[in-house]
């Protein structure tokens, strides 16, 4: 199994750019999620799904946006790139089933520099 | 707003000795997970716990879940160079919709001098 897929892994974009960070799992996840992780702290919640079609927001949307048209995919999207947005990007997905929740499988990260 | 708190920010302790981590929930835990991560890495599964007490072991890592003080503690034994890195807390925190947010704590920056 792949597991998570994160593409691409590096970008620098200029500001006001907009670009689509991919995501995509293997194992028939449910929940799937979107961090940042800005330098020395933790991981900040974007956004997260609980399903096809379903998405609601975490910490930190604004300047975000998301789609789950399929149980695999889980594009976000950052429309107007600011400075403010520099940061490392996970993707996460888990399974929440009658027994309670599986542990996270995160990407490999995106590293997205905006200049 | 920050809902697990992670104490110490930041630990260095010489390689053998012995240190623990602390997480502490705002909210009622679902699910605490712990994990590592290497500087620039994607994150690592350590251990996950689920029920009041629990307590599980990997190695020379073992973390233990308070329920009723909404706390979990990460022990390593005998510290290794290779235990360095960044550990984070996790939780599943509901959201009162019927679904739960997987939320973490800021980290806690581990340093093991040979």
């Amino acid at each position: 199994n792949a597991g998570v897929t994160q593409t691409p892994k590096f970008r620098i974009l200029k500001i006001g750019q907009s670009m689509t960070l991919q995501c995509a799992q293997d194992m028939n996840h449910n929940y799937m999620y979107w961090y940042r992780q800005d330098p020395g702290m933790g991981l900040k919640l974007i956004y997260y799904s609980v399903g096809a079609g379903i998405t609601d927001k975490g910490e930190v949307p604004n300047g975000y946006n998301v789609s789950r048209s399929t149980t695999e995919d889980f594009p976000l999207r950052l429309e107007l790139a600011a400075p403010s947005q520099t940061s490392v990007y996970f993707c996460a997905s888990s399974y929440w089933g009658g027994q309670g929740n599986t542990e996270a499988f995160f990407g490999q990260g995106t590293r997205l520099t905006v200049v | 707003s920050q809902e697990l708190e992670q104490s110490p920010q930041s630990l260095i302790v010489q390689e053998g000795k012995n240190l623990t981590i602390n997480c502490t929930s705002s909210k009622t835990l679902y699910g605490l997970y712990w994990y590592k991560q290497k500087y620039g890495e994607g994150l690592i599964f350590l251990m996950m716990l689920q029920k009041g007490g629990e307590e599980k072991s990997h190695e020379k890592i073992t973390a233990k879940l308070d329920e009723k003080k909404q706390q979990s503690s990460l022990h390593i034994t005998a510290s290794q160079p290779s235990h360095a890195g960044i550990y984070l807390c996790g939780a599943d925190v509901g959201t009162g919709a019927g679904s739960y947010q997987l939320t973490f704590g800021k980290g806690t920056k581990l340093s093991v001098i040979p």
